[in-house]
């Protein structure tokens, strides 16, 4: 398996933009998360889904945030308009649960910088 | 409220030595998981080390060991012998079993010196 894969990896962007980032999981895995990791803030869930379908979100800061999961194989997290403070690794895990417990393996990241 | 406490944010070691990690957390549950991951340079996260909550046996995975004290709500890990391939950042994390979520502390950032 080729794990959870991300993209883009980098990107930079001007504040104001749309960006969408991507995450395929790994098959079979029934829960998908996304994290946000910051150096004053660490890493914060902002959302997750199980069987595709939004679970809790509230994490996810404000309303320029949206993160959809559109079949088992894929998810996006789209902000927009993007702010300058989005800057961020944002973070896709996937996970089956394992003998009562959620092992969560991770994606590479995508590294935001908004100008 | 759940929460996951590291209090060392960085610490620095010696190649060869042994050097513990400090984690404490807090739940009112009884059912839960603890983790290690670690977060080298290259980003990536990776799932060091797992401690289930009913098992009092500290778990061990080769270079690392965990010293889980449940009632001090305590969950360390040592690392022995500890190699320039185990600089990172470490983070670690409490899974409470009924939920779905994980909560991570905010990590320690541990240098191997040459």
């Amino acid at each position: 398996d080729a794990g959870v894969i991300q993209s883009p990896r980098h990107e930079v962007t001007e504040m104001g933009q749309e960006v969408t980032l991507r995450c395929k999981p790994i098959s079979g895995h029934d829960y998908l998360f996304w994290y946000r990791q910051t150096m004053m803030r660490g890493l914060e869930l902002l959302i997750y889904f199980n069987n595709n379908v939004p679970i809790d979100d509230s994490g996810m800061p404000e309303d320029r945030f949206s993160a959809k999961m559109p079949n088992a194989s894929f998810s996006t997290l789209k902000i927009q308009p993007s702010e300058p403070r989005d800057s961020a690794v944002y973070f896709c895990a996937s996970s089956a649960t394992v003998s009562g417990a959620n092992v969560l393996t991770f994606g590479a990241g995508s590294r935001l910088t908004v100008l | 409220a759940q929460t996951v406490t590291q209090s060392q944010p960085e610490m620095s070691v010696q190649e060869a030595e042994t050097v513990t990690l400090s984690c404490t957390y807090d739940t009112s549950e009884s059912n839960y998981y603890l983790f290690w991951y670690k977060q080298p340079p290259s980003r990536q996260m990776i799932l060091v080390i797992r401690q289930e909550a009913y098992k009092q046996q500290n778990a061990t995975e080769n270079r690392f060991s965990v010293n889980f004290q449940k009632a001090a709500k305590s969950f360390s890990l040592k690392i022995s012998d500890s190699q320039l391939g185990d600089t990172a950042m470490y983070f670690c994390a409490l899974f409470l079993k009924g939920d779905d979520k994980i909560i991570f502390g905010k990590g320690t950032r541990l240098h191997i010196l040459p």
